[in-house]
């Protein structure tokens, strides 16, 4: 069965701080992973990575993604307040004739403490 | 332009009764997809729709169902409700299904108490 397993499950920082959150995946027929933030109630997109585009930057967040270990990294270095949210990793995996699914972790609680 | 458009925004509903969610897509996109988040069980994928079609199903039971319209806005449908539906339930659309990868963008969910 497919799954995506996310690390730590929670995690309380200081601003300031730098933090890794994790990623790893069980998938047949992977396409992509993506990294999503959710503060409230919607998930907002970051960041999607590719066998062809495996490390992606923005700002203070960037992201890798190791195919050969089968798992992700976000980092956020000088983390802020506004940082504090659940971060999602999925992974887009290509299911029989030509229809895709996402496969979410149950995501990482950030809280970032001023 | 305008974002994915989720109504209602929140509902309380009794085990026993039936429930339908509407989803209205980003203009241009035509996959709809659906999630059930709970606290327990983060996002899990319940079905996605392209042109009308359903593509995908995930492991939910025959009470949950959907649809999708030519104008690419999808309903889903829960009967029977039961106390474990209680959840938030997101939509997400994207320009396409399988062709290309391309992030999908998010609704802000309905939020379904069960009592």
């Amino acid at each position: 069965e497919d799954k995506v397993v996310q690390s730590p499950l929670s995690l309380v920082v200081h601003e300031g701080d730098t933090v890794t959150l994790n990623c790893s995946y069980e998938v047949t027929n992977f396409r992509s992973l993506l990294w999503y933030k959710q503060e409230k109630k919607a998930p907002t997109f970051l960041f999607m990575l590719t066998s062809s585009g495996i490390e992606k930057k923005s700002g203070r967040l960037s992201s890798i993604l190791d195919k050969k270990e089968l798992s992700s990294i976000l980092n956020i270095t000088a983390t802020q307040t506004g940082d504090s949210a659940i971060y999602l990793c999925a992974v887009e995996a290509r299911y029989g004739g030509a229809t895709n699914k996402l496969i979410f972790g149950t995501g990482t609680l950030l809280a970032v403490q001023p | 332009k305008a974002g994915v458009t989720q109504t209602p925004r929140y509902l309380i509903k009794t085990r026993g009764q039936q429930v339908t969610l509407s989803c209205s897509p980003i203009s241009g996109h035509r996959s709809v997809s659906w999630y059930q988040q709970t606290p327990g069980q983060g996002l899990q994928f319940l079905f996605e729709y392209f042109s009308e079609t359903q593509r995908n199903k995930g492991n939910f039971p025959g009470r949950f169902s959907g649809r999708q319209f030519s104008n690419s806005r999808s309903e889903m449908n829960v009967s029977t409700l039961e106390l474990g539906d209680s959840a938030l339930y997101l939509c997400a659309s994207s320009r396409t299904s399988g062709q290309m990868n391309t992030e999908a963008f998010f609704g802000q969910g309905t939020r379904l108490t069960v009592v």
